[in-house]
């Protein structure tokens, strides 16, 4: 059974830092890309991140662009985000998720989600 | 950006009736739309992908249409689990974009 387990999520003050995990299990992690997608409280989706089966390709929302790093631990079936110079509307609840079939960002799996507040 | 409007924003209907929800795209997106389910507390749930296939699981009342810019998910017939908000995604671009989502209430 696939599953997609976050954690790391908590209450960090703006300008803090933060790093999000997600532990896979279940299927070959290291044979599929990887994103990030969040979810504002009361908000819609939006995606953050992505990152490729190898590590080799990234792409990120202009939103986190320098300010967030995805990165990948294939031994370890792990997924992170690097998340610094947090600011307010940072805060969401953080999913980790991967694609139906490969070179298909469209996400069949999904883990239950790591809440990130940012506040003073 | 790819920019995707969902209308309407609400649906308000009843167990029983079709559903009709639509997802328009700035600009073409092919055939690369998905569709999800997501109920309070809980991750979404893909419904379809690229625009027309049913992801595994899935019931056949629920069956996306369309392409290039204009999307259709219809849900055949509602069942009381059905209602919550539905959002459509596109993967033709970078940024992976999603929609603003359609609320599916019961009436």
């Amino acid at each position: 059974e696939v599953q997609l387990v976050e954690s790391g999520g908590d209450l960090v003050q703006p300008g803090g830092s933060l790093r999000l995990s997600c532990a896979a299990s279940g299927f070959t992690f290291s044979s599929h890309e990887m994103n990030w997608v969040r979810q504002a409280p009361g908000k819609g989706l939006e995606w953050v991140s992505y990152i490729s089966s190898s590590g080799s390709n990234i792409y990120y929302a202009d939103s986190v662009k320098g300010r967030f790093t995805i990165s990948r631990d294939n031994a370890e079936n792990s997924l992170y985000l690097q998340m610094n110079s947090l600011r307010a509307e940072d805060t969401a609840v953080y999913y980790c998720a991967r694609p139906v079939m490969v070179h298909a960002q469209e996400f069949d799996y999904w883990g239950q989600g790591t809440l990130v507040t940012v506040s003073s | 950006e790819i920019v995707l409007t969902q209308s309407p924003a609400t649906l308000s209907l009843s167990p029983g009736e079709r559903a009709t929800l639509s997802c328009r795209a700035s600009q073409s997106v092919r055939g690369y739309l998905a569709w999800y389910q997501q109920k309070p507390g809980q991750a979404p749930r893909l419904l379809i992908y690229d625009a027309s296939n049913r992801a595994t699981g899935i019931p056949a009342r629920f069956s996306g249409s369309g392409s290039g810019a204009d999307f259709t998910l219809t849900i055949s017939s509602l069942e009381p689990e059905d209602f919550a908000v539905y959002y459509c995604q596109q993967r033709s671009n970078w940024p992976l974009t999603f929609g603003g989502g359609t609320k599916v209430e019961i009436k």
